[in-house]
């Protein structure tokens, strides 16, 4: 039973369309996060919310949004897709308490954009 | 300004042999750091962790070590076995304004050899 999932897998679509990448966790986690691996393989973060709330938003073109019907998903939309958002996206999600900080990875989307 | 860094993109060692993975960073204010490990096609799973407040942590194979004055961390696997082969990530959490995120090094890639 997968904790962390998303969907779609893969996405090839065309500059200037707009997309969803949706994110389901089942770990009963409080806080979820976007990731982007690029292609040099870095992986960073964009967003993060705890309980629906957003808490992170790390300097992303607002052509990305997310939104967190309930604490267990977090989608990720993308309006008008250039070239450069072609990319890894990974969501995770953790339960933030004290101690370590351990994220949870979903299994990434691979997009493309043509 | 690439606050984790992992200078040595790849690695290959012999089955049965020592690998080692470096890990530099330059915040002292993190407190914790992880290492996660990437195979194809997948999300990053956690491997290991240390607080900055100890200098060793061990988990079967895998030791990780913290030299806070050289802000350096290695992960150690031993001995190491062909399913080892992956990308692994080195991250840090914490600093100011602590808002759960992970910062991530590049990756190494590792090739554990029968």
């Amino acid at each position: 039973d997968t904790a962390v999932s998303q969907t779609p897998k893969y996405l090839v679509t065309q500059m200037g369309n707009d997309k969803s990448i949706k994110c389901e966790q089942n770990l009963g986690h409080d806080t979820m996060y976007w990731y982007k691996q690029d292609s040099k393989k870095f992986l960073k973060i964009m967003f993060s919310y705890n309980n629906k709330e957003l808490i992170i938003n790390e300097t992303v073109p607002n052509r990305f949004s997310p939104k967190s019907p309930d604490k267990a998903h977090l989608n990720l939309h993308i309006n008008s897709l250039e070239l450069g958002d072609s990319a890894v996206y990974f969501c995770a999600s953790s339960q933030p308490g004290t101690g370590v900080n351990e994220q949870f990875f979903g299994p990434g989307t691979r997009l493309t954009v043509l | 300004d690439q606050q984790v860094k992992q200078n040595s993109p790849s690695l290959s060692v012999q089955e049965g042999r020592i690998s080692i993975l470096n890990c530099d960073y330059t915040n002292s204010m993190f407190d914790y750091f992880l290492w996660y490990k990437k195979y194809p096609a997948e999300g990053p799973t956690f491997l290991i962790s240390i607080s900055s407040i100890k200098d060793k942590n061990e988990d079967g194979r895998f030791t990780v070590f913290l030299n806070k004055s050289a802000k350096h961390l290695s992960l150690h696997i031993v001995p190491s076995q062909p399913g080892d082969s992956a990308v692994y990530f080195c991250a840090a959490s914490g600093g100011s304004g602590n808002t759960g995120k992970l910062i991530f090094g590049q990756g190494t890639t590792l090739q554990v050899k029968p």
